[in-house]
């Protein structure tokens, strides 16, 4: 089992969608969790950490649920310039290691 | 600061031949980490250092690969030799802090071995 899996999509929704990525990681010690914004042919960037009580910036919302060891990043209103790859990053236990997932690719159409 | 910095942006290499890919951390980050991204596989942690020491390195695939951080700002990633296999991009990217703390990610190197 992969210890960050994520569906590679990809996810087409027209502007103005709602759309939900989920993620699951393997090991249940996991301390620290992100989200990453992938575009094409370039560096990932970081879009927003991941608490335990969830949080929102703007448009986006990242929810950690511990129990069932998945995080889920929502979009709202989705703008054409949200068209990318989000990556599902975990900080591996007991380690400095970030490992990432293998991303979801989102297409925003007008 | 001008961000990490990674050289060359591209490389097109014959297969046998040595690559040296580098990458300049931001200042005073203590952390930096080598990931290949590929189609298939995504990212990959190779390596990664903490104040310029090798901390783990098990996502090196083989012998092939080398990394050295001789000093807070500088790190080499090299191949020796190079296979059509290693092409791929090769990301550096530096953190302030363990854990926690988000990574920051060079522009990318783009290996091709021919």
């Amino acid at each position: 089992r992969k210890e960050v899996e994520q569906d590679p999509g990809p996810f087409n929704v027209p502007e103005g969608a709602t759309v939900a990525f989920n993620c699951t990681y393997s090991n249940s010690a996991s301390q620290s969790f992100f989200w990453y914004r992938q575009d094409c042919r370039k560096e990932p960037k970081l879009l927003m950490s991941v608490y335990s009580s969830g949080n929102e910036d703007g448009r986006f919302t990242a929810q950690l649920n511990r129990a069932s060891q998945y995080i889920s990043l929502l979009i709202r209103d989705s703008k054409l310039s949200d068209s990318a790859t989000y990556l599902c990053v975990v900080n591996k236990a007991g380690t400095d290691k970030l490992i990432f997932g293998t991303g979801t690719r989102l297409q925003v159409f007008p | 600061d001008a961000g990490v910095i990674q050289s060359p942006r591209h490389e097109v290499t014959e297969m046998g031949q040595e690559v040296t890919l580098r990458c300049k951390p931001i200042s005073g980050h203590d952390y930096l980490f080598w990931y290949r991204q590929t189609m298939m596989r995504g990212l990959e942690l190779l390596i990664y250092f903490n104040n310029n020491v090798p901390i783990d390195d098990s996502g090196m695939p083989e012998d092939r690969f080398s990394a050295k951080m001789p000093n807070a700002s500088f790190s080499t990633l090299k191949i020796q030799p190079s296979e059509p296999r290693d092409s791929a991009v090769y990301f550096c990217a530096s953190s302030l802090e363990r854990r926690g703390t988000e990574a920051f990610f060079g522009q990318g190197t783009r290996l091709t071995v021919v």
